[in-house]
């Protein structure tokens, strides 16, 4: 059983651009979340999706945004990057309550 | 709201001693936990849940709904198990029966010496 995809793998921005990251959940999960993995602060939760819908956010600023597309897969966009985004980014997929992990996209704003 | 504090930040053992990561959580309703593990280059990954009460590569680990903890023990550690642990919780969603999103630790770095 193919894991969860993330792409790119890794990316480095400057201040102000956007950025879009892309993640493929395990084949029959509908749910998937977004994590953001800052140097100190832990794993934080960002986005939630399930069945094409957003359920649920993190305490993260509405220029964080995404979409589940019909295939499940999902998309985050973040706009006006600023230099404390500079973080790992996990997207994780679950068809009950486990939610398996990617292996995270790592974005640098410079 | 949900909360879990991982006390320990690093932990050092020998090769062959026990092992216990520690692990409290707060949260109202009724808690999920689970333990991730991060190995060195390697993606996040599931270790066990309290659910399956299963063990895992000699882990186990109790849900203590008295004390809310839910620590992690291996009686022998080895050198492979050096890795960075995460303890973490899902809760019910109101009015459902599915979980929603992961609250984590500040994870435990954990080194075994030989």
């Amino acid at each position: 059983e193919a894991g969860v995809t993330q792409s790119p793998t890794h990316l480095i921005k400057t201040r102000g651009q956007q950025v879009t990251l892309r993640c493929s959940p395990i084949s029959g999960h509908t749910s998937v979340y977004w994590y953001q993995q800052a140097l100190g602060l832990g794993l934080q939760f960002l986005l939630w999706y399930d069945e094409g819908e957003e359920r649920n956010r993190g305490n993260f600023p509405p220029r964080f945004s995404g979409r589940q597309f019909p295939n499940y897969s999902s998309e985050l966009n973040v706009n006006a990057l600023e230099l404390e985004d500079s973080a790992l980014y996990l997207c994780a997929s679950t068809r009950t309550d486990t939610q398996y992990f990617g292996p995270g996209t790592r974005l640098t704003v410079l | 709201a949900q909360r879990v504090t991982q006390p320990e930040k690093l932990l050092s053992v020998f090769k062959g001693a026990p092992v216990e990561l520690k692990c409290n959580y707060s949260y109202s309703g009724s808690p999920e936990l689970f333990w991730y593990v991060q190995y060195s280059r390697q993606r996040l990954q599931l270790l066990l849940r309290h659910i399956s009460r299963e063990s895992i590569k000699g882990f186990t680990a109790d849900l203590n709904k008295g004390e809310t903890s839910f620590h992690l023990k291996k009686p022998f550690a080895q050198e492979e198990d050096s890795a960075m642990y995460y303890c973490a919780l899902s809760g019910l969603i109101a009015g459902g029966t599915s979980y929603g999103k992961l609250t984590f630790g500040q994870g435990t770095i954990l080194t075994v010496h030989p």
